[in-house]
């Protein structure tokens, strides 16, 4: 099975701060993706990446930015933590082969910026 | 723009009344459509990847049909552990590899 982690289920920061949320996947996967996930608005993509060290700016990049310096790994920036960036993020990978290929989700982290 | 269209919001059953969930898209050129479960504080599970128009998955209680303009989520004698909001999606364009999602569907299955 796969098995995408990510590094905290729930997280809280303050304002201004700089947060990291860490992701892990085990299957090999090129394909690397960040989602935020607020009620009323679904699912939005925020940074993806296909290689180590290449990454594309999603629908809502900014406020953001990532790291993928290992295939198995792939981070999320918050460059200086604002109140608008709560919300539970999740990160998912899949297999480069096409965009047809189904998405692994990690179970989410719930981030609280106060 | 592509765009995925879920309906209901919100879908409450009892325990073994059969229902379908539907999912809308536009897109130019199906390139797969996905159905997610999502339980409450956890992420989306993948159920099923539908390719082309008449195709249909099957998974226990779970059956996924697709057409040129939409996908059916059939749910046959639905059991509370079935409660859960339930994700259909498309793959964006060639080039971002990465999945439109529709609001979901929320079923609440009574026992």
């Amino acid at each position: 099975d796969v098995k995408v982690t990510q590094s905290s289920r729930y997280l809280v920061k303050r304002t201004g701060e700089k947060v990291f949320l860490e992701c892990v996947q085990d299957m090999d996967h090129e394909n690397m993706f960040w989602y935020r996930q607020d009620p009323g608005l679904g699912l939005r993509l925020i940074y993806f990446s296909y290689d180590v060290k290449m990454k594309e700016k999603g629908d809502i990049p900014e406020g953001y930015s990532v790291s993928r310096e290992k295939k198995e790994r792939f981070s999320l920036i918050l460059e200086s933590a604002s109140t608008n960036q709560t919300s539970m993020y999740l990160c998912a990978s899949s297999f480069q082969q096409g965009s047809n290929q189904p998405q692994h989700f990690g179970d989410g982290t719930r981030l609280s910026i106060l | 723009e592509d765009q995925v269209t879920q309906s209901p919001e919100a879908l409450r059953l009892q325990e073994g009344e059969s229902s379908s969930l539907n999912c809308s898209y536009t897109v130019s050129g199906l390139r797969g459509l996905f159905w997610y479960r999502q339980d409450p504080g956890k992420g989306p599970e993948f159920l099923f990847t539908l390719y082309s128009a008449g195709e249909e998955k099957e998974k226990e209680r779970l059956k996924a049909t697709l057409t040129k303009k939409e996908s059916f989520l059939h749910i046959t004698a639905p059991k509370p552990e079935d409660s859960a909001t339930y994700l259909c999606a498309v793959p964006m364009d060639m080039g971002r590899r990465a999945l439109t999602f529709g609001s979901g569907t929320r079923l609440q299955v009574q026992p």
